[in-house]
């Protein structure tokens, strides 16, 4: 089954440090995978996604991924964190056949410090 | 704003209650899905609806129901109300049967508190 991990619930960085938040995969077939953000009282917003053509997404807001399939990674950074970034982040894989629903992972929450 | 509308943003009810939520999709989008958030679940899905049918169905309950009307809002119904069932209820809608390399938009969400 597919399923994703993200490791580490919460993260805490310095305004303008490198934000790291990081994605592994579980999949038998080459996965379509996402980066959804939730700010606080919101839903969830797309963030980047990667659907098997370059293998650095970028997406909005600055942030970046990247898709390794040696490491079965799809890790979400951005060069300098702003206090704006400060929210929940979440990983999720496309579930092949049927719906193509989305799995979830548990979630990162980022906060980001003056 | 995502253009998913979900209503009520809050409701709080007893154990044994029933509720509905509601959910108005993004004006042409045929598939809305229905997903809680409980902090020790996270996200799950529960289930999909397209163009008034029933497509997928995850981690629902069977004290919970589903179904998207003729004109595409869905309601999403739960009874005999637990404790448990507190959590984010979210409705997400897309234009396709599936989500494919398309996205999701989220409502804000309809917050249940079960006392």
């Amino acid at each position: 089954a597919q399923s994703v991990t993200q490791l580490g619930s919460h993260v805490s960085v310095s305004e303008g440090a490198l934000v790291l938040l990081r994605c592994n995969y579980s999949s038998s077939v080459p996965p379509y995978l996402f980066w959804y953000v939730q700010y606080p009282n919101q839903g969830l917003q797309l963030l980047l996604k990667y659907t098997s053509a370059a293998t650095l997404v970028k997406g909005i807001n600055g942030f970046e991924a990247e898709f390794k399939k040696s490491e079965t990674s799809f890790h979400l950074t951005k060069p300098s964190a702003h206090m704006s970034d400060a929210a929940e982040y979440f990983c999720a894989v496309r579930l092949q056949g049927g719906s193509e629903k989305l799995v979830f992972g548990k979630g990162t929450k980022l906060t980001v410090n003056p | 704003d995502s253009g998913v509308t979900q209503t009520p943003k809050h409701l709080i009810t007893a154990t044994g209650q029933r509720v509905t939520l509601r959910c108005s999709p993004r004006s042409g989008d045929l598939s809305v899905y229905w997903y809680q958030q409980s902090l020790d679940q996270g996200l799950q899905f529960l289930i999909q609806y397209y163009n008034g049918e029933e497509r997928a169905k995850g981690n629902i309950l069977e004290r919970f129901s589903a179904q998207q009307f003729p004109d595409l809002h869905s309601e999403l119904n739960l009874s005999s109300l637990e404790l448990g069932d507190s959590a984010l209820y979210f409705c997400a809608s897309t234009k396709g049967r599936g989500i494919s390399t398309g996205e999701l938009f989220f409502g804000e969400g309809s917050r249940l508190t079960v006392l």
